[in-house]
């Protein structure tokens, strides 16, 4: 079975401080992983994802996170944030050959200036 | 135009009452999915649709069914519906990816705000 722990609910950073989103895995086959975002009001928004090859992975928006087999984690990091940042943020993994994506709880972003 | 729609967008209705949630998408994608967003809980799947004669309970299945109309469409019902089912529902389409990706990205629609009074 896969599973996703997204540790802390809330995070709260200063514009232009570094973004750190901590997400750990458990998946019994090789994952592939996935980091969503959520806008006020607005559907999921794919930030970016990891399948195979390179294990340090860009999105949009100057997101990056980086797979990790051995820690079997995904954080997601940027290096300066920005206002528009703040958001709710997800990650997911797929599970076992036929299912959909399992999330995680959810990491609140508050950025303030 | 959107990808993925959803209607209606927010919905109010009282116990017992039946209602249909539904989901149109243009990407072309055969792999259809319904979540519910609850705050503090993330998304959790409710059904998902590999193509139109494949219809599978996801997690919390309990209290709904679907159906898959077309390609295109995917309709999720609260047959009698509860306060506890009062949630964001999330429709998504996905492909089965390319180069040996199984699972390529989901794309989700604008949600369903529904409230059972």
């Amino acid at each position: 079975a896969q599973s996703v722990t997204q540790l802390g609910s809330h995070v709260s950073v200063s514009e232009g401080a570094l973004v750190l989103l901590r997400c750990n895995y458990s998946s019994s086959v090789p994952p592939y992983l996935f980091w969503y975002v959520q806008y006020p009001n607005q559907g999921l928004q794919l930030l970016l994802k990891y399948t195979t090859g390179a294990t340090l992975v860009k999105g949009i928006n100057g997101f990056e996170a980086e797979f990790k087999k051995s820690e079997t984690s995904f954080h997601l990091t940027k290096p300066s944030a920005h206002m528009s940042d703040a958001a709710e943020y997800f990650c997911a993994v797929s599970g076992k050959a036929g299912t959909a994506l399992i999330f995680g709880k959810g990491t609140t972003l508050s950025v303030s200036s | 135009d959107a990808d993925v729609t959803q209607t209606p967008r927010n919905r109010i209705t009282k116990t017992g009452k039946r209602i249909m949630l539904e989901c149109s998408q243009t990407k072309g994608h055969d792999r259809m999915y319904w979540y519910r967003q609850d705050p503090g809980l993330g998304l959790r799947l409710i059904y998902y649709s590999f193509d139109v004669k494949d219809i599978n309970k996801g997690e919390i299945s309990d209290g709904y069914s679907v159906s898959r109309q077309a390609q295109a469409k995917f309709s999720l019902s609260l047959e009698s519906a509860i306060p506890n089912q009062t949630a964001l529902y999330f429709c998504a389409t996905s492909d089965p990816g390319t180069s040996g990706v199984i699972f390529g990205e989901q794309f989700f629609g604008p949600g369903t705000r529904l409230t059972v009074l």
